[in-house]
């Protein structure tokens, strides 16, 4: 079966740039019907929808995030990853990768297990 | 301050009905828009466990329902096992941020 799996640096310093690449197994990252997305989860805290992106190329970030986040895909590799620039101590969080049913009324179905990210010099 | 409320907490004994809300507003669950919810184990990632308000993937207890109404929706489990302590987290998509939200999250505890 289709699984998600987070890997990327666990420690960031302020105003540097997070990355983190999700790479898909069992799977397509092109079968259709599907956006790729990111979401993190601060410590303690709820569920946050970063962005995602299409197998083609189409991206939707958080407004907030906008001006920041960058998420790219490959094929060639069926990964896809997040690049988070001029981060802060807001920014720690973990932060997964799921697979968001397409359609009127989306949902995500499948998560990676996660990657806890810390901002700290 | 989380866009769909949910209650911090809730709790049940063994065997027990719970019920978790999830409120919106007009710009959500008001408007037409799914509500799904996740379980979070302690320590692991989110999982599915309704989708399109009231049904389950495979492979989740039918102990788990979901239901909508107007502005809010409800997760109920029966029959409370002690393996359904979790946080529960209701979703959906607000027309007017224009992204897909979370409720603040509820946390299960099994008495």
């Amino acid at each position: 079966q289709v699984q998600l799996q987070e890997s990327g640096p666990g420690l960031v310093k302020p105003s540097q740039t997070l990355s983190l690449t999700c790479s898909v197994s069992g799977g397509s990252i092109s079968s259709g019907g599907y956006y790729w997305s990111w979401i993190r989860q601060h410590p303690g805290k709820g569920l946050e929808w970063i962005g995602y992106i299409y197998y083609r190329g189409t991206t939707y970030y958080k407004p907030s995030l906008k001006s920041r986040l960058t998420i790219s895909v490959d094929t060639s590799k069926n990964q896809f990853s997040l690049k988070l620039s001029s981060v802060t101590a807001a920014d720690t969080a973990v932060y997964y990768c799921a697979r968001e049913i397409t359609g009127s009324n989306n949902w995500f179905d499948l998560w990676g297990q996660g990657s806890l990210v810390t901002v700290s010099s | 301050q989380s866009v769909l409320t949910q209650p911090p907490s809730v709790s049940g004994a063994p065997g027990q009905r719970v019920t978790i809300s999830c409120t919106g507003s007009s710009s959500n669950i008001g408007a037409g828009y799914d509500v799904h919810w996740y379980q979070q184990l302690p320590g692991t990632a989110p999982k599915l466990l309704i989708y399109g308000n009231s049904n389950r993937p495979s492979g989740v207890p039918d102990r788990f329902s979901g239901s909508k109404s107007g502005t809010s929706a409800s997760l109920a489990i029966t029959g409370l096992q002690a393996e359904d302590e979790a946080d529960y987290y209701c979703q959906s998509y607000d027309s007017s941020l224009s992204f897909w939200v979370f409720g603040g999250g509820t946390k299960l505890t099994v008495l």
